[in-house]
């Protein structure tokens, strides 16, 4: 039973370019979360994902963020314009329910140069 | 003030030690994670609790949800075991995890 599966693990952008990070969740896990971590600081919460839905998208910086579960196939956060201060690793997990143990994902580490 | 504050910030132990982390959080929560890190940066969830105590091999966890406190405790302690340890809380308002800043923990051999 793979895990929650991340890719591409490394991404360099130039500025100005379009980011896509994706994640598949666990087989049977129908809840997703999208979490940055910045250099030096903790991780913070960006966006919870069901299956064709946006739960909670508070975390989300307004502008050129953007994420999707869509019914078949992997989550996607997407950066549009991206700038040096998106660079970051962004996680992913996923839970079979809303209120079960999360599994998480190794990462993207994004670096905009 | 952070939502969930971790103590200490770096810890730094001799191989065999006993070791305990602590988190401290001040909103309502229906669940606490525990989290490790390595270099490298993989997360993996240590435990999930709501109540009492959970332990798996030399990993201990616990909560008191009264006194809005949880506890980590490693013992014999390994260097294998240094790692980023990370408190996070469900909160009960809502669907996010609030994260303390994380607990640096080295243990020397």
């Amino acid at each position: 039973n793979a895990g929650v599966m991340q890719n591409p693990r490394h991404l360099v952008r130039r500025r100005g370019q379009e980011a896509r990070l994706r994640c598949s969740p666990m087989k049977g896990h129908s809840h997703v979360y999208w979490y940055r971590q910045l250099p030096e600081e903790g991780l913070k919460f960006m966006v919870y994902l069901q299956k064709e839905n946006i739960i909670d998208e508070s975390g989300m910086p307004k502008e050129r963020f953007s994420a999707e579960f869509p019914k078949e196939g992997p989550s996607i956060l997407r950066i549009q314009q991206v700038v040096r201060g998106d660079s970051a690793a962004y996680f992913c997990a996923s839970s079979r329910t809303g209120n079960s143990p999360l599994h998480f994902g190794n990462g993207t580490r994004l670096t905009v140069t | 003030k952070n939502e969930v504050e971790q103590s200490p910030q770096n810890l730094t132990a001799q191989e065999g030690e006993f070791i305990t982390i602590n988190c401290s959080y001040s909103v309502g929560i229906s669940a606490l994670h525990w989290l490790q890190q390595h270099p490298g940066g993989g997360i993996v969830s240590l435990f999930m609790l709501s109540s009492g105590k959970k332990k798996h091999g030399r990993l201990i966890a616990t909560i008191n949800i009264q006194e809005k406190h949880s506890s980590l405790h490693i013992t014999a302690s390994h260097p294998r075991d240094s790692a980023v340890y990370i408190c996070a809380v469900w909160e009960t308002s809502g669907s996010r995890l609030t994260f303390g800043e994380g607990t640096q923990l080295t243990v020397n051999p």
